[in-house]
């Protein structure tokens, strides 16, 4: 069954760094997600991208976030000059569309 | 106000016992979304809806989109089921992203 790949699995950085969170979505899929789940709270979507370019992003996702996808099979998500708060769950994401949703495995970012 | 809303947030049971947990939403939507989380944090897509109702193993999903409202049901419990269950759905002018529920947290005791 296919997958989404999600490296690292755990990440601790010192507060002010930059951070890459990379993934590699579903080779057939068109759209592509980061989300993120602060510890204790729900899943919050972050930033969408689709046809090379961001289709939708939340409040959350400001100057300090950015997405890419490099080639043809990464997707990253770099934070500039991380932040206590930013510590979370960050998952990737990948569908079709409506249908075919698939989560990575998702990358513990721990910041101190 | 949480446009996704579930209930029970905690439940506990015994093993074999037939599982309810409940999803209602406020917003218009194209699909439904039943995700399962484990304590490693990973996410596992059981089913998208968009009506009607759907089976898979010992898991059934029904959504009621006049009441804005689906559940989730597991027949037959089983301490492998306890991880925690998230309702999510699409929303119409949202593109394809999701807005997720707070999620249900299920332990099957042996």
């Amino acid at each position: 069954e296919p997958e989404v790949t999600q490296t690292p699995s755990h990440q601790v950085t010192q507060m002010g760094q930059e951070v890459i969170l990379r993934c590699v979505p579903i080779s057939n899929h068109l759209y592509f997600y980061w989300y993120r789940q602060i510890l204790g709270q729900k899943v919050e979507f972050l930033v969408s991208f689709y046809n090379n370019e961001i289709s939708e992003k939340s409040e959350i996702f400001d100057d300090q976030f950015s997405v890419e996808r490099p080639d043809g099979s990464n997707f990253t998500l770099k934070i500039r000059s991380t932040k206590l708060e930013d510590s979370a769950m960050y998952f990737c994401a990948s569908s079709e569309g409506w249908a075919g949703y698939t989560f990575g495995s998702g990358t513990r970012l721990t910041v101190v | 106000k949480n446009e996704v809303e579930q209930s029970p947030q905690n439940l506990t049971a015994q093993e074999g016992e037939f599982i309810t947990i409940n999803c209602s939403y406020s917003v218009g939507i194209s699909a439904l979304h039943w995700l399962q989380q484990h304590p490693g944090g990973g996410i596992v897509s059981l089913f998208m809806l968009s009506s009607g109702k759907k089976k898979h193993g010992r898991l059934i999903a029904t959504i009621n989109i006049q009441e804005k409202h689906s559940s989730l049901h597991i027949t037959a419990s089983h301490p492998r089921d306890s991880a925690v269950y998230i309702c999510a759905v699409s929303i119409i002018q949202g593109a394809q992203k999701l807005v997720f529920g707070q999620g249900t947290r299920l332990t099957i005791n042996p």
